[in-house]
């Protein structure tokens, strides 16, 4: 199982790009990764999947380096709706750790 | 999302009590799961189950049992509840054969308190 680590938390301003790195040193050949996003008292929702090299959606980009043992999450022009829990998952289907992901704090 | 649903919502119990909490699934995913969640810890996995008759423990498993009732339903049980056990239950599915990490869709979470 690929650990990762990415920061508690990261506080931004409406309107600003906001960038979450999560390291994993120790990715499988076959992992992917995969970022969720949760907001207060709801279940955890799919934001982007990645591989290798940058995958870009309507919510999110993920750019992933060469090396793959980091990931970065760019949130574009957030607003206070963007204020979340982000968690980053790399590998092994069968045992899946959410970890204490990052606390993104949107304000006005 | 409204394709995965838990009952109850809250549940408020006593210590040594049985409880039930169950999952329902309409999106015809063959993996379901339950997941515990305490303040600041993130999720961890407590049961898994693949398909009808596969069934896996997860991080914490001990204290908690389930039940894979059909494809759509997956039940998780406290045999006696203890305060430790209070946090928010989720239950997700998943499609599989997607590669080792394939999209989970959460249901809305039971939220459990043990006294």
């Amino acid at each position: 199982l690929a650990k990762t680590t990415q920061p508690i938390s990261m506080d931004s301003y409406e309107g600003q790009e906001v960038n979450i790195t999560c390291s994993h040193n120790n990715i499988a050949t076959n992992d992917y990764i995969t970022w969720y996003q949760q907001f207060p008292s709801q279940g955890p929702r799919f934001i982007i999947q990645g591989y290798k090299t940058k995958v870009t959606n309507e919510v999110a980009s993920l750019f992933i380096p060469a090396d793959r043992k980091s990931s970065t999450l760019s949130l574009p022009r957030v607003s206070l709706s963007d204020t979340a829990v982000y968690y980053c998952l790399v590998g092994d289907n069968n045992k899946l750790s959410f970890g204490a992901g990052t606390t993104v704090t949107v304000r006005a | 999302d409204a394709d995965v649903t838990q009952t109850p919502r809250n549940r408020i119990t006593k210590t040594g009590k049985r409880i039930m909490l169950e999952c329902s699934q309409t999106k015809g995913h063959d993996r379901m799961y339950w997941y515990r969640q305490d303040p600041g810890l993130g999720l961890r996995l407590i049961y898994y189950s693949f398909d009808v008759k596969d069934i896996n423990k997860g991080e914490i498993s001990d204290g908690y049992s389930v039940s894979r009732q059909a494809q759509a339903k997956f039940s998780l049980s406290l045999e006696s509840a203890i305060p430790n056990q209070t946090a928010l239950y989720f239950c997700a599915t998943s499609e599989g054969g997607q590669g080792s990490t394939d999209t989970q869709y959460f249901g809305p979470g039971t939220r459990l308190t043990v006294l």
